[in-house]
């Protein structure tokens, strides 16, 4: 089955602290997992992606982890600010030229002042 | 570089009317995806087109289509609006070959009433 499931669906942090958004997979054939970033009135961007055969993949504040084994992948935003308030969308990639992205349902992060 | 551009950003029709949303992608990219965003259903895949082929379909009924332009701009058409239908439906582009996740446009806002 092609789905993603994403947690939680939102989650509140004090400025300086760690964020961390967790997706799962059932459907091995996803070759593809990037993270999104949406602030209201916007269409979501990029924020960075992971392919399977790599564990850790770190750009800047955010890192992604990667669990192949247990079909997991995690989003840390380390020194969180005010800024990366915004609701975060993991995806995985059908693999098969598809090109199609099955999207979590997203988390709402609050970070406070 | 200008982004992925959509049109128009807001739009409000009746149930039953017929919609038509556009969207033009980043320069050099022949790939156009379309998402709908439905509150509290995330993303879902609605269609997808390369070289002004539709590639893939998502899981929508007939009613939506669409069609992709020699410019590699397209357009989504939605017959016979139903209530749920109300999403904000998102437009990206990548390019063919070398494909590393899509570039969102800000999206339409539909309201059916």
């Amino acid at each position: 089955q092609q789905q993603v499931k994403q947690s939680p669906q939102s989650l509140i942090v004090q400025k300086g602290g760690i964020s961390i958004i967790n997706c799962a997979y059932e459907n091995t054939a996803f070759d593809y997992f990037p993270w999104y970033q949406q602030f209201p009135g916007k269409g979501p961007a990029l924020l960075i992606a992971i392919r399977p055969d790599v564990s850790e993949k770190k750009e800047g504040r955010f890192t992604i982890s990667f669990n192949k084994s247990a079909k997991q992948f995690s989003l840390h935003i380390m020194d969180s600010q005010p800024g990366d308030s915004a609701t975060y969308f993991c995806a995985a990639r059908v693999q098969g030229g598809s090109e199609k992205l099955v999207f979590g349902k997203g988390t709402k992060l609050t970070v406070n002042p | 570089e200008a982004g992925v551009t959509q049109s128009p950003t807001h739009l409000i029709k009746t149930r039953g009317q017929q919609v038509t949303l556009r969207c033009s992608p980043i320069s050099g990219h022949t790939s156009v995806y379309w998402y709908q965003q439905a509150l509290g259903l995330g993303l879902q895949f609605l269609l997808w087109y390369d070289e002004g082929e539709e590639r893939n379909r998502g899981n929508f009924p007939p009613r939506f289509s669409g069609r992709q332009f020699p410019n590699y701009s397209s357009e989504l058409n939605v017959n016979a609006l139903e209530l749920e239908d109300s999403a904000l439906y998102l437009c990206a582009s990548s390019p063919g070959t070398g494909w590393d996740g899509y570039t969102f446009g800000s999206g339409t806002r539909l309201t059916v009433v």
